[in-house]
């Protein structure tokens, strides 16, 4: 069975744009969660999809936005980048509610 | 926010002795899953704990789970250089998983 597959691995962006990341889950699981890494603040929530419905979002600015398909790959959208949305971004899926997170290998992103 | 902190934040022990790490969290959680982490790469899934359970094994790991205490701990049992890497546990919520700062494990050969 394939895992959690993000795309792409690297991705440099300029302050200001917007960049939209990609994760495709574990066939058959429904939830995809995503988190942001940096050395400073560690592993953050961001949000949570589960059959296309946000079920739970942490405490990020409205500039973090997802969305979740019908087949379960969801996607992350961040509009007005800054310098300090540079890290680490994960994906996480999972089967159903309080099952086991698998996690994808992450985008990193830098912010020039 | 981070849900909780994992103690000691660096441990450096040599090849065959065993490692134990602490976490502990702040809210109510169905269960807690402890992650490992290579070098900014993804994290892998080591263990699940559910609240109602006290202590699991899975090879050479071992976790236990203190709800009252709000904490859990693993321990590594024969170390191996192939055991250098940063762990995390994470407490979840109905799929709301908050996670720890981490701690960096180094064994040396």
């Amino acid at each position: 069975k394939a895992g959690v597959t993000q795309t792409p691995r690297y991705l440099i962006k300029t302050r200001g744009q917007q960049v939209t990341l990609s994760c495709s889950p574990i066939s058959g699981h429904r939830s995809v969660s995503w988190y942001q890494q940096t050395p400073g603040q560690g592993l953050q929530f961001l949000f949570e999809y589960f059959s296309e419905t946000q079920r739970n979002k942490g405490n990020f600015p409205g500039r973090f936005s997802g969305r979740q398909f019908s087949n379960s790959r969801s996607e992350m959208n961040v509009s007005t980048l800054e310098l300090g949305d540079s890290a680490l971004y994960l994906c996480a899926s999972s089967l159903g509610v309080n099952t086991e997170a698998f996690f994808g290998q992450g985008t990193r992103l830098t912010v020039v | 926010s981070q849900q909780g902190e994992e103690d000691p934040q660096a441990l450096s022990i040599q090849e065959g002795e065993n490692a134990t790490m602490n976490c502990s969290y702040k809210t109510s959680i169905n269960n807690l899953q402890w992650y490992r982490q290579n070098s900014g790469r993804g994290l892998v899934h080591l263990i699940l704990i559910r609240s109602n359970e006290r202590e699991k094994h899975s090879g050479r790991l071992r976790v236990t789970l203190d709800t009252s205490k709000k904490s859990s701990s693993l321990l590594i049992t024969a170390s191996r250089a192939a055991d250098t890497a940063s762990y995390f546990c994470a407490g979840n919520n109905n799929n709301d998983m908050r996670f720890g700062a981490g701690t960096r494990l180094t064994v040396k050969p």
